[in-house]
């Protein structure tokens, strides 16, 4: 089945550090990826999407292109800052079925040092 | 902008009591979602509902119910708590219709502590 894997964690970082979270998954269809970001004490939400090959999302100076040759989705940043700390989630949705549930990876937690 | 609301921040019940969790969310969403989360095991599905009374098994349903019988409420129902159901629990909602998917939206979260 679908599956989404994600580099491990916890990653640590000084400010101002360059930030890549490692995402690549396996799937039969053509799915959306989609970047979430938990920060302390709340809920999951939106960081990036991107619904097909060779698409970047970007939101908040971070960035993720859609590499289907490489089925990955590695989330990018180039300069992080203390209120970065959080935990990031990779997951992937198939694009047929607007029921479908999400896949997800099991989080990169992510600190970062002033 | 979508508010997912939990009822509850923090729930501690014993181990047998019926347990509610109640998620309301504002914006007309068709789909909605309850999720755990664990350390190391990242988000698990225990139920979804794609519309009013409609509601199917996620990954892990075993000890849960639901119920959604308005489009904007969706509850979880734990029947008989038990100290493996001690976990945060996160509910989520989306609009449906959307090729590729729309976003969730979630909740802050509960944190069910069950003693």
């Amino acid at each position: 089945g679908d599956s989404v894997t994600q580099m491990e964690g916890p990653v640590t970082l000084s400010e101002e550090a360059f930030l890549t979270i490692n995402c690549t998954y396996t799937a039969t269809g053509y799915p959306s990826l989609f970047w979430y970001v938990q920060y302390p004490g709340e809920g999951l939400q939106l960081l990036l999407k991107a619904t097909k090959a060779d698409d970047k999302g970007s939101n908040k100076g971070f960035e993720a292109t859609y590499r289907k040759e490489t089925t990955s989705f590695h989330l990018e940043k180039g300069s992080v800052q203390v209120s970065d700390s959080a935990v990031y989630f990779c997951a992937l949705s198939e694009r047929a079925g607007n029921n479908r549930k999400l896949i997800w990876g099991l989080g990169t937690s992510l600190a970062v040092n002033p | 902008d979508v508010k997912v609301t939990q009822s509850s921040r923090y729930l501690v019940k014993r181990t047998g009591e019926k347990v509610f969790l109640e998620c309301v969310q504002d914006m007309d969403h068709e789909n909605m979602f309850w999720y755990r989360q664990d350390p190391g095991l990242g988000l698990r599905l225990i139920y979804f509902s794609y519309d009013v009374k409609m509601k199917e098994k996620g990954d892990i349903p075993e000890g849960y119910s639901v119920s959604r019988e308005k489009k904007e409420r969706f509850s979880l129902i734990l029947e008989s708590a038990s100290t493996n159901q001690t976990s945060m629990y996160l509910c989520a909602s989306r609009a449906g219709g959307q090729p590729g998917g729309s976003p969730l939206h979630f909740g802050n979260g509960t944190r069910l502590t069950v003693t």
